[in-house]
């Protein structure tokens, strides 16, 4: 059964500060993984989605990494606004490629103090 | 734009009630999904849904159906609602069953069960 874990949990950070997040996954055998943010009361807004193939994945100041033989992602945040507060979300298909569902890790929740 | 929408957003009901929560998506998607996102638990799947007729299980599905007359729409019913049940549900969508699409989330629904 695949898991996934992210650290840290909770991220507080002066603005201006360039910031990594954590993500690891237990089955390396994964089509994709995908970053989404979540605001408090909201649903998910997709960031990124890399696929297998890829490296890495660039939006704006974000940058997603993926290395599947070591079952780990990294989300890199460059010169973090307030705007970026947010509970940030690892995800990868439950198996396959992704059609049953995704498996989530429990997120990293981040605050960026102006 | 396309979009999936959830109704209603906030929803009270007693234990034993039969409920049901709504998405609908315009996005023209084959593969729809619920999840429930619990404090501790993150988010899981429940049920999802490949094309019309068609429905699967997932993680948590216990106590939960669905069922899926139409492209656009995959309602989540409790049958008979329990305080284990008070969460926040997300519906999703996403294109591909090859996993190189993004899913698709709606803003989530609030139930209390009391």
């Amino acid at each position: 059964k695949q898991e996934v874990t992210q650290i840290p949990a909770a991220l507080s950070v002066p603005e201006g500060e360039n910031l990594v997040l954590n993500c690891s996954f237990t089955d390396s055998a994964i089509y994709n993984l995908q970053w989404f943010r979540q605001d408090p009361g909201k649903g998910l807004t997709s960031l990124l989605l890399i696929q297998s193939s890829q490296r890495e994945q660039t939006s704006g100041r974000l940058n997603a990494s993926l290395d599947k033989s070591s079952g780990r992602s990294t989300l890199y945040i460059a010169a973090s606004q307030p705007g970026d507060s947010a509970t940030y979300l690892c995800a990868v298909p439950s198996s396959g490629g992704g059609a049953d569902g995704l498996t989530f890790g429990k997120g990293t929740h981040l605050i960026i103090q102006p | 734009d396309a979009e999936i929408t959830q109704s209603p957003r906030h929803k009270i009901t007693e234990t034993g009630r039969q409920v049901t929560l709504a998405c609908h998506q315009t996005w023209n998607h084959n593969n729809m999904f619920w999840y429930r996102q619990d404090l501790g638990h993150g988010l899981r799947l429940i049920h999802y849904s490949y094309g019309v007729q068609d429905t699967n299980k997932g993680e948590v599905s216990d106590g939960y159906s669905v069922s899926r007359s139409n492209t656009e729409d995959l309602p989540l019913t409790l049958e008979s609602a329990a305080s284990s049940q008070t969460s926040v549900y997300f519906c999703a969508s996403s294109e591909s069953i090859y996993g190189s699409e993004t899913q698709y989330f709606g803003p989530g629904t609030r139930l209390l069960v009391l």
